[in-house]
């Protein structure tokens, strides 16, 4: 059973901040990892995917993937009030044809003003 | 208007009963899911369909039955409602799988409770 955790929160940081969210993921075969913000009641959106080790950058988020140590997370620079929302992490596999995607549980960000 | 619509937003039924959760998306994509969210426990997948004539079952698949009526119409169905049914219910659909870059879209969702 492929499993992908997350720390349900709350994490609470001061407006401008960075925000640091967690992912672990059980499947040493996962090669596609995602994240997907939802605000409550919404449906989820993604923020952005990573395949390789390393750091991938958009504006004010960075995706930062560790395969040896199946981890991957997301830091959130320059945190905002609007960011307040939980924050799913999400993989898949390649060698699955199913490309079925595995949430986590989510990370609920708030940002204090 | 939404790319993927799902109706109804929310419904309230009885044990026992069936329940039909339809949506419909105008993104022309062929790829099409079904998920289930429970607090806690994140977004599981239920039914997916990678083209009409193509069915798969998810990892919660008990208890559900799907039907893809076509490219852009893919109906889950309660055939007898329980209340651990209670649940958000997200349609989803992709142009390929999400390995490829693919972004998967999400309706907004259909709230369900089953007393």
């Amino acid at each position: 059973q492929k499993e992908v955790e997350q720390n349900s929160g709350p994490l609470s940081v001061p407006e401008g901040a960075i925000a640091s969210l967690n992912c672990t993921y059980s499947d040493r075969g996962s090669q596609s990892f995602f994240w997907y913000r939802q605000y409550s009641g919404k449906s989820p959106e993604l923020i952005m995917f990573i395949y390789s080790n390393g750091d991938k950058e958009d504006g004010r988020f960075t995706a930062q993937l560790n395969k040896a140590s199946q981890y991957v997370s997301l830091l959130i620079r320059d945190s905002q009030p609007s960011d307040s929302a939980t924050y799913l992490c999400a993989v898949t596999d390649l060698m699955d044809s199913s490309y079925k995607l595995i949430f986590g549980s989510g990370t609920r960000l708030l940002v204090r003003p | 208007d939404a790319d993927v619509t799902q109706t109804p937003r929310n419904r309230i039924t009885k044990t026992g009963k069936r329940i039909m959760l339809e949506c419909s998306q105008t993104k022309g994509h062929d790829r099409m899911y079904w998920y289930r969210q429970d607090p806690g426990l994140g977004l599981r997948l239920i039914y997916y369909s990678f083209d009409v004539k193509d069915i798969n079952k998810g990892e919660i698949s008990d208890g559900y039955s799907v039907s893809r009526q076509a490219q852009a119409k893919f109906s889950l169905s309660l055939e007898s409602a329980i209340p651990n049914q209670t649940a958000l219910y997200f349609c989803a659909t992709s142009e390929a799988g999400p390995s490829s870059g693919n972004t998967i879209y999400f309706g907004e969702g259909s709230w369900l409770t089953v007393v």
